[in-house]
């Protein structure tokens, strides 16, 4: 099954530095690679996705990058914020019947001290 | 749009006991809804995916008869902890896609602690 490593697990940053996160995904079949956001005890939030018929996107303050060739993607999060603060997930998903099934990432726990 | 609620979002109860936690998609018809365990700090772990009007496919490892998902409606998914212990006590995520879509919204979580 997909395999999908990210690192680092804790990025402590000051504010308005940038933050870069990375995930590599095992399976070449994973077409989609979400990121989620998640604060404590609170639900995952969507902040970006890419496809993998693009190796590009940005969304104001936060980018995703991946190449297919070498399998990984990464997060950008520009002019960091306190408020950035939280845990990230990356995810790569197979698309299996009609679904698409998600592997996630172990997450980073990202501190933007002011 | 797309927003999927849980409930409880908390409960406690006794060793043995049986718990039910919902999954409802409020204002779109849910094809898939994910469940995902989280232990503290740690990453989501998918137990089973359920399609609407079939059986929940389950990941290896996960009991099927001790975690019962039903995703009877379009709307609603539940899955009901049978017979409770201390080790299941978690935070129990469910997330819900439409048809052919790729994106998931997640539900707010229900915490459960079992004595």
């Amino acid at each position: 099954g997909e395999n999908v490593e990210q690192h680092p697990s804790t990025l402590s940053v000051q504010e308005g530095d940038s933050a870069v996160i990375k995930c590599t995904y095992s399976d070449s079949a994973s077409n989609y690679f979400p990121w989620y956001k998640q604060e404590l005890g609170k639900r995952p939030q969507l902040i970006i996705d890419i496809r993998s018929n693009v190796g590009e996107k940005k969304d104001q303050r936060i980018a995703v990058t991946l190449n297919k060739t070498a399998k990984h993607f990464s997060l950008h999060i520009t002019e960091t914020q306190p408020e950035d603060s939280a845990v990230y997930f990356c995810a790569a998903s197979i698309r299996s019947g009609g679904s698409y099934i998600p592997t996630f990432g172990r997450g980073t726990s990202l501190i933007v001290h002011p | 749009g797309a927003v999927v609620s849980q409930h409880p979002s908390w409960v406690i109860c006794k060793s043995g006991t049986s718990v039910k936690i919902e999954c409802r998609s409020l204002d779109f018809q849910a094809t898939t809804m994910f469940w995902y365990r989280q232990f503290p700090k740690q990453s989501l772990m998918l137990m089973a995916t359920s399609n609407e009007g079939s059986k929940a496919t389950y990941e290896q490892g996960v009991e099927k008869d001790k975690f019962l998902i039903n995703h009877a409606s379009l709307t609603l998914s539940t899955l009901t902890v049978t017979s409770a212990h201390p080790e299941d006590s978690s935070f129990y995520i469910c997330s819900a896609t439409r048809r052919e879509s790729d994106t998931q919204y997640f539900g707010p979580g229900t915490r459960l602690t079992v004595l």
